[in-house]
């Protein structure tokens, strides 16, 4: 199983309002992710968690708060967002094993929320 | 940050025919990973790299990793309107868990 659930699909918000994005995997990866993709661009990292601890945090606005409860969830709290955050929200994660004299460290992703804000 | 190279920028071909697309970087990467994404929905991994000069297929798709570890080439064998989509080419540094995607590769297949 290589799955990571994403939900919601879509969300509409305000911008006064407060949601949250949520992910989920049992993969036992460590490492989980949260990007921002917009159309036709690669996806842009906003935040890594290692071990349930924030390791990255690309200069992210703080209307976006992440949140990691356990090694299986991640978060994402949305608060006062702008126009211009509308985008794919993308999670993701990873973990790195070694096999012989192979490093192999490959990252899996969700399939998104689409997010509108208006 | 890495900057990962990708060319073509985007591909128009007539159903059936083949497909190679490449993916270049500055730096050593350990993995490298090729995913193809369609509109609204969450890039889907195609091919895992993990060896230096390793060839790999999956079904029509053969990728390989370059002897330098710097780059990584994705042939599509006969291509079909399912194929339309964004290929992106990434990869983890040797250490860490931070990967980084090349520009992205449209394909639109003309039946």
């Amino acid at each position: 199983d290589t799955e990571v659930t994403q939900t919601p699909k879509h969300l509409v918000m305000g911008m006064t309002n407060k949601k949250s994005l949520k992910c989920e995997q049992h993969m036992g990866h460590r490492a989980m992710y949260w990007y921002k993709q917009k159309a036709k661009k690669p996806p842009e990292l906003m935040f890594v968690y290692s071990y349930e601890k924030l390791s990255i945090n690309e200069s992210v606005p703080s209307r976006f708060s992440p949140e990691c409860p356990n090694s299986s969830l991640l978060n994402l709290h949305l608060h006062a967002l702008q126009p211009e955050d509308s985008a794919l929200y993308l999670c993701a994660s990873s973990q790195i094993q070694r096999t012989g004299e192979a490093l192999k460290n490959i990252q899996y992703f969700g399939a998104g929320t689409r997010l509108s804000v208006l | 940050g890495q900057q990962l190279n990708q060319s073509p920028q985007s591909m128009f071909i007539q159903e059936g025919e083949d497909v190679s697309m490449n993916c270049t970087s500055s730096s050593i990467f350990n993995t490298w990973l090729w995913y193809k994404q369609d509109p609204g929905e969450g890039p889907v991994l195609l091919i895992a790299l993990y060896k230096a000069g390793e060839l790999t297929s999956n079904g029509r798709l053969t990728a390989q990793f370059g002897i330098t570890r710097k780059d990584s080439f994705l042939n599509i064998s006969a291509s079909i309107p399912s194929d339309v989509g964004i290929y992106f080419c990434a990869g983890p540094l040797e250490t860490g868990n931070q990967f980084y995607f090349g520009t992205g590769t449209s394909l639109t297949v003309i039946p």
